[in-house]
């Protein structure tokens, strides 16, 4: 069974420019969620999709937006970025809220 | 609101020693509590987690941790650490917050491993 993916691995972009990051969960997965990590701010959880819904979500701005397709792929996006959202995003995908979470290798961005 | 304290930021422990790592959450009610392993070069992953029942929780490697109520903890353990034991560990609350579920990290504690 493929593991989570998330793509691309790595960007760098400039601040006041916008960015997307693509997750493909596990085959048969319907909850995506995603997570920023930074070595100041630790791990922080972002948003959660299931079913093309944003169903829970922590404490980011309005930048910080997201969707989920029909087939359960999620996107994040960030628009007009700050160098402070330099980060490593994670995605990770599960049955549901409650069901144990696999997390793909992550996307790290670079704002300049 | 939630909250998740690590108090250690670094442990250096023997191999084949046994293993502690300390997690204190703050929730109004029962929580759902998580361990994840991070190693370098390699993604999150959950170790164990609690969600209700048995307050002693078997996970993945080896580990163990146990909800214990009374001093809001969620203490991870391991009787024997091996090498590839060597890694950063999170501990996680889940739950209610201003009407959505969320989860909350804490800092870490970056485990080291010597022969």
């Amino acid at each position: 069974k493929a593991g989570v993916t998330q793509t691309p691995r790595y960007l760098i972009k400039t601040r006041g420019q916008q960015v997307t990051l693509s997750c493909s969960p596990i085959s048969g997965h319907r909850s995506v969620s995603w997570y920023q990590q930074t070595p100041g701010q630790g791990l922080q959880f972002l948003f959660e999709y299931f079913s093309e819904t944003q169903r829970n979500k922590g404490n980011f701005p309005g930048r910080f937006s997201g969707r989920q397709f029909s087939n359960s792929r999620s996107e994040m996006n960030v628009s007009t970025l700050e160098l402070g959202d330099s980060a490593l995003y994670l995605c990770a995908s599960s049955m549901d809220w409650e069901e144990t979470q696999y997390f793909g290798p992550g996307t790290r961005l670079l704002v300049l | 609101a939630q909250s998740v304290t690590q108090p250690d930021i670094h442990i250096t422990v023997s191999e084949g020693a046994s293993l502690e790592l300390r997690c204190n959450y703050s929730y109004g009610a029962t929580p759902y509590l998580f361990w994840y392993v991070q190693s370098p070069g390699q993604g999150l992953q959950l170790l164990l987690k609690y969600f209700s029942g048995d307050t002693l929780v078997q996970g993945i490697k080896g580990f163990e941790a146990e909800f214990k109520r009374s001093q809001s903890s969620f203490n991870l353990r391991k009787p024997s650490v091996h090498w590839s034991d060597a890694a950063e560990y999170f501990c996680a609350v889940g739950g209610y917050s201003g009407g959505y579920q969320k989860v909350t990290f804490g800092t870490g504690t970056k485990l080291q491993v010597i022969p």
